[in-house]
């Protein structure tokens, strides 16, 4: 069974600062990987995807997170956080189009000014 | 295009009553998703659907649940008789038909309480 474990519960960073987030996956084959973010009761949106190829992908918001196959990990990266960015993020892997997803259980993340 | 509608956005219910939870999908999707959140916790998969069809059911426990994606109208997730530990926040997704690995697209979520 597919499994998503995101180690990082809370992460406090300082605006202007850079982020990472980690996300290790487990999946026999090539999985589908995303990262969504939540902000305080409101729903999932997108940051990005990886599906195939390139194994760096730039998302919105200035996000871009780096598939590697060989540590079963997708993590995330903002080089400098805005005090925006404070949410959850949470990561999820499918197994294909039309597939439900598997999150990970979160990432609180706080910005300091 | 208006995004994925829920609602009601809360909804609190005693203990032993119905809760009905509506969801629209954008226009165009024909797959429904539901996953709830309970609080602290990540996103956990209950159903998926096309209309008038149950795909995936899996992550549905096996008493008291229920959903359907009408050929017209909202997808209906129904919980009957609910109990204290259903206490959580409902989210509906939907998706196109399917290209390969098409993002699902998150509502606003519907929070409900049991009291």
């Amino acid at each position: 069974a597919q499994s998503v474990t995101q180690p990082d519960i809370h992460i406090t960073v300082s605006e202007g600062a850079s982020l990472e987030l980690r996300c290790n996956y487990s999946y026999g084959a090539t999985p589908y990987l995303f990262w969504y973010v939540q902000s305080p009761g409101q729903g999932l949106q997108l940051l990005l995807k990886y599906f195939s190829g390139d194994t760096l992908v730039q998302g919105i918001k200035g996000f871009e997170a780096e598939f590697k196959r060989s540590q079963s990990s997708f993590n995330l990266r903002k080089p400098s956080v805005h005090w925006s960015d404070a949410a959850e993020y949470f990561c999820a892997v499918g197994k294909a189009a039309g597939n439900k997803l598997t999150f990970g259980g979160g990432t609180r993340v706080l910005v300091k000014p | 295009n208006a995004g994925v509608m829920q609602n009601p956005r809360h909804l609190v219910r005693r203990r032993g009553q119905e809760a009905r939870l509506r969801c629209s999908p954008m226009k165009g999707h024909s797959h429904v998703y539901w996953y709830r959140q309970l609080p602290e916790e990540g996103l956990k998969f209950m159903v998926y659907l096309q209309k008038e069809n149950i795909i995936d059911e899996s992550g549905m426990p096996k008493e008291r649940f229920s959903a359907e994606f009408p050929k017209e109208g909202p997808s209906i997730l129904r919980i009957q008789q609910v109990v204290r530990g259903d206490s959580a926040a409902y989210f509906c997704a939907s998706s196109p038909p399917s290209r390969g690995g098409d993002e699902q697209f998150f509502g606003p979520g519907t929070r409900l309480t049991v009291l």
